[in-house]
């Protein structure tokens, strides 16, 4: 069965970081792209980032570019989101999503992330 | 990077179709087959509905169905049944590499 679980989320002050984990188990977690999509308290599903299989390629939506990484160690079957200058409009449900060919088959439960002072 | 633009509501009754629409540009839905569309129960995760703009995940009841003209994406329930209610979302794949969402259409089911 494919699981994706999310951990570190909580609540941190403005200009605070977070990191997010993703653990993957139940598929070959190494030849999946991978994206972190994410939604605000009763608003609608954002994507957020993705990353290629061997982690060398990673692309970005314009609201987290330079302030958000993606990453992964496949020897642990872990994916990362690093979360840097966070702000208020980052407060949301991050979930972690395998995505087998341009689209989203396999979500995680989400991990909430609170940006407040 | 804007949202796709989706209908905030649709509704039906038992057994009528409902369709959704989704619209976007030639840089996104008009210009790949990389579309697809989610269905979120209320307090769940989303789950996979239709992906590239037709095509049906095993599992996915053959109610539901898929289609796109020029730069808009259509999501079709038939025979609507009351647990289809919830919101959905389609999304896409854009020139840049990225992916963009709808911004969502909750249907209620009469």
């Amino acid at each position: 069965e494919v699981q994706l679980v999310e951990s570190g989320g909580g609540s941190v002050q403005p200009g605070g970081s977070l990191r997010l984990s993703c653990a993957a188990s139940g598929f070959t977690f190494s030849t999946y792209w991978i994206h972190w999509v994410r939604q605000p308290p009763g608003k609608g599903l954002v994507w957020v980032a993705q990353i290629s299989t061997d982690g060398n390629f990673a692309t970005y939506a314009d609201s987290v570019k330079g302030r958000f990484t993606i990453s992964r160690d496949n020897a642990k079957n872990t994916l990362y989101l690093q979360m840097n200058s966070l702000r208020g409009e980052d407060t949301a449900l991050y979930y972690c999503v395998r995505s087998p060919h341009y689209d989203f088959d396999s979500w995680g439960q989400g991990t909430l992330v609170t940006v407040s002072s | 990077q804007s949202a796709l633009t989706q209908p905030p509501s649709a509704s039906g009754s038992p057994g009528q179709s409902v369709t959704i629409s989704c619209t976007g540009t030639s840089s996104d839905v008009g210009g790949y087959n990389h579309v697809s569309w989610y269905q979120q129960q209320p307090g769940k995760a989303p789950k996979l509905m239709i992906h590239e703009v037709t095509k049906r995940p095993s599992g996915v009841p053959d109610r539901f169905s898929g289609s796109k003209s020029g730069n808009t994406a259509s999501l079709t329930i038939s025979g609507l049944q009351t647990e289809d209610e919830a919101d959905y979302y389609c999304t896409s794949f854009t020139d840049t590499n990225t992916y963009v969402f709808g911004t969502g259409t909750k249907v209620t089911v009469l």
